[in-house]
């Protein structure tokens, strides 16, 4: 399986302000994607990240709340812009592994919105 | 739409055997997958079901049956460090890679 890291591991946050998660990825993938799971929750499917395409967002999010960039095939952040308190979450992303036709998953950014 | 159903909790004595449910209603389904998500950690893959029937995998075996929309995870002779929640998610969509998860189960296994 890859192997995953995520920036920041946890942030606390002003509301109104934004908050750029990395995701880094040891090894080339096409397809990665980022979820968020509210405390308690289980996780929700924000985006898809194709490199060299717009990301393609669920039901309920949108490209200005959450703006995601895929540089590379190693390489993906994920934007929270203009936080509120409802924004704190742990977002994580994941990347697909086509081998094995599974999804692994990075550490996760905790984020607190104050 | 989705619709993916789990028992919200469920305990077992360790040593024990517990089986975690899961139905399912979606569109363009494609297959099931069960994750493992220890508190304050990322889940961890355990299962993958495309087709019908049961797989093994050491202590753990996951069971799909499509025409049901069912799948159930299976925990044989548990041990304390298997409390954890359990997430069961579907796969749909074209490409076959969308995950949409469960609820999840919190397993509380005690001595």
């Amino acid at each position: 399986s890859a192997v995953i890291s995520q920036k920041p591991s946890r942030d606390i946050c002003q509301r109104g302000t934004s908050l750029t998660i990395q995701c880094q990825v040891d090894s080339q993938v096409t397809m990665m994607f980022w979820y968020r799971q509210q405390p308690g929750q289980s996780l929700t499917l924000i985006a898809t990240a194709n490199q060299g395409s717009e990301a393609t967002y669920e039901s309920g999010f949108v490209i200005d709340k959450f703006p995601i960039s895929r540089p590379n095939l190693t390489f993906s952040t994920l934007t929270v812009s203009n936080m509120s308190p409802e924004d704190s979450s742990i977002y994580l992303c994941s990347v697909l592994s086509w081998a094995t036709d599974t999804q692994y998953f990075g550490p996760g950014t905790r984020l607190t919105v104050l | 739409g989705q619709n993916i159903d789990q028992p919200t909790e469920m305990t077992a004595t360790e040593g024990a055997i517990v089986q975690i449910n899961c139905t399912y209603q979606t569109s363009g389904f494609n297959g099931l997958f069960w994750y493992q998500q220890h508190a304050g950690e990322a889940p961890t893959f355990l299962s993958y079901n495309v087709l019908d029937g049961l797989e093994e995998k050491g202590r753990f075996s996951s069971f799909l049956s499509r025409s049901k929309g069912y799948s159930y995870l299976l925990l044989k002779e548990l041990q304390m460090k298997d409390s954890a929640s359990y997430l069961c998610a579907v796969t749909r969509g074209a490409a076959g890679n969308k995950l949409t998860f469960g609820g999840g189960t919190r397993v509380l296994v005690k001595p």
